[in-house]
């Protein structure tokens, strides 16, 4: 079955630690990507996506995510993190051309100050 | 004001009762969605609709029905709540197109006992 994995579901670290989260999907064609923040207590926001173009994406708070077709990833990145950046987060990838949306299973990220 | 409401917020419910989520949007978007959330799971599609005429079973439909009363609202029903439909439920809209890109509503925190 077509998936998306998202890998270490809980990742506690410090602030100003750098954060990288990990993203495969197992659709073979062309994908659009996005990873979803979820604050706790709130609904998901989206965080960043990916069309097409430079496969180096910036989105808010200072995140970035890396798509690598050859390896079928979409990693989410951030040098820096702080208290504030405590949620869970969720790539999400759709197929070109189908209609619906699969997710991860999220990851849990709790920064300690 | 949000552009994606759901209501109510929370319901705490017994089993074998009758409860309906609804969901409504000022985006002016032709698609909606019911996700539920499990803890580890990440977000499961309930269904989707893609206009008024249009509804689509997701991966687990099983024990919910749907009702799309107008392009702006879209509602969820359980016709006898059960404990393991204890989750929490998000409401979602997109554009037409093949973006895929998601709004949410805040959720709705269904338990039942």
């Amino acid at each position: 079955a077509q998936s998306v994995s998202q890998h270490n579901h809980h990742v506690i670290l410090s602030e100003a630690a750098s954060l990288e989260l990990g993203c495969n999907y197992s659709y073979g064609g062309t994908v659009n990507l996005f990873w979803y923040v979820q604050y706790p207590g709130q609904h998901l926001q989206l965080l960043l996506k990916y069309f097409s173009g430079d496969p180096l994406v910036k989105g808010i708070k200072g995140f970035e995510a890396e798509f690598i077709k050859s390896k079928f990833s979409f990693n989410l990145r951030k040098p820096s993190v702080q208290w504030s950046d405590t949620a869970e987060y969720f790539c999400a990838v759709i197929p070109y051309g189908n209609n619906r949306l699969a997710f991860g299973k999220g990851n849990q990220v709790v920064v300690i100050p | 004001d949000a552009d994606v409401t759901q209501t109510p917020r929370n319901r705490i419910t017994k089993t074998g009762k009758r409860i309906m989520l609804e969901c409504s949007q000022t985006k002016g978007h032709d698609r909606m969605y019911w996700y539920r959330q499990d803890p580890g799971l990440g977000l499961r599609l309930i269904y989707y609709s893609f206009d008024v005429k249009d509804i689509n079973k997701g991966e687990i439909s099983d024990g919910y029905s749907v009702s799309r009363q107008a392009q702006a609202k879209f509602s969820l029903s359980l016709e006898s709540a059960i404990p393991n439909q204890t989750a929490l439920y998000f409401c979602a809209t997109s554009a037409g197109g093949s973006t895929g890109e998601l709004f949410f509503g805040e959720g709705s925190r269904l338990t039942v006992l």
